[in-house]
């Protein structure tokens, strides 16, 4: 079966410093995975996808992620990051688009 | 470009009461809708999702249903709530194969 892990609940980094945040993935091909965040009391906006080819996709607000087969992973970065970056952030796989698995979210805060 | 509205934002309902939650997508045609629910320190589960209309695949057995009497309108109903249906109730739309995009929300606490 799939699942998907975000093993950091809270991570907390001051502003201008550097984000990884981190998603493991189960599953027996290499399935479909998204980065989505939310902020409180909002819906989820998507920032980037995995669907195949390179696997460093550039997504909005200045985020990246790498799909690394061997490891499972789906890791969420950001060079510098912003007090508007404050939020949680889900990520999500599937074997298709439809029936996707979220991660139980990372809650992202951000001091000056 | 499109956009995916949800009503109400809020709703306090009493335990036995009925629920209807509405969405609705503008800009495209034909969407695939999906129903979501949200509980407090966990993820999104999927709950209900329509490839057409008239077309509903439950995911889990539950208190709700859903149905899709138009090509852009998704419905979220219960005949009686139970306390577990509190949680934050989101709505998404896809194009076939492609990412999700979900509504606003709705907030629902059943007392």
């Amino acid at each position: 079966a799939q699942s998907v892990t975000q093993p950091d609940i809270h991570i907390t980094v001051s502003e201008g410093a550097s984000l990884e945040l981190r998603c493991n993935y189960s599953y027996g091909a290499t399935p479909y995975l998204f980065w989505y965040v939310q902020s409180p009391g909002q819906g989820l906006q998507l920032l980037l996808k995995y669907f195949s080819g390179d696997t460093l996709v550039q997504g909005i607000k200045g985020f990246e992620a790498e799909f690394k087969r061997s490891q499972s992973s789906f890791n969420l970065r950001k060079p510098s990051v912003h007090w508007s970056d404050a939020a949680e952030y889900f990520c999500a796989v599937g074997a298709d688009t439809d029936k996707l698995i979220f991660g139980t979210g990372t809650r992202l805060q951000v001091f000056p | 470009s499109q956009t995916i509205h949800q009503w109400p934002a809020t709703l306090v309902q009493p335990v036995g009461s009925p629920l209807s939650l509405e969405c609705t997508v503008e800009g495209t045609s034909n969407p695939n809708l999906y129903w979501y629910r949200q509980a407090a320190g966990r993820g999104l589960q999927l709950l209900f999702y329509s490839v057409g209309i008239g077309q509903i695949s439950s995911e889990v057995p539950q208190n709700l249903s859903a149905s899709r009497p138009q090509d852009r309108q998704f419905i979220l109903s219960s005949k009686k709530l139970l306390l577990s249906d509190s949680g934050f109730y989101l709505c998404a739309w896809s194009r076939l194969a492609d990412s999700q995009y979900f509504g606003p929300g709705t907030r629902l606490l059943v007392l």
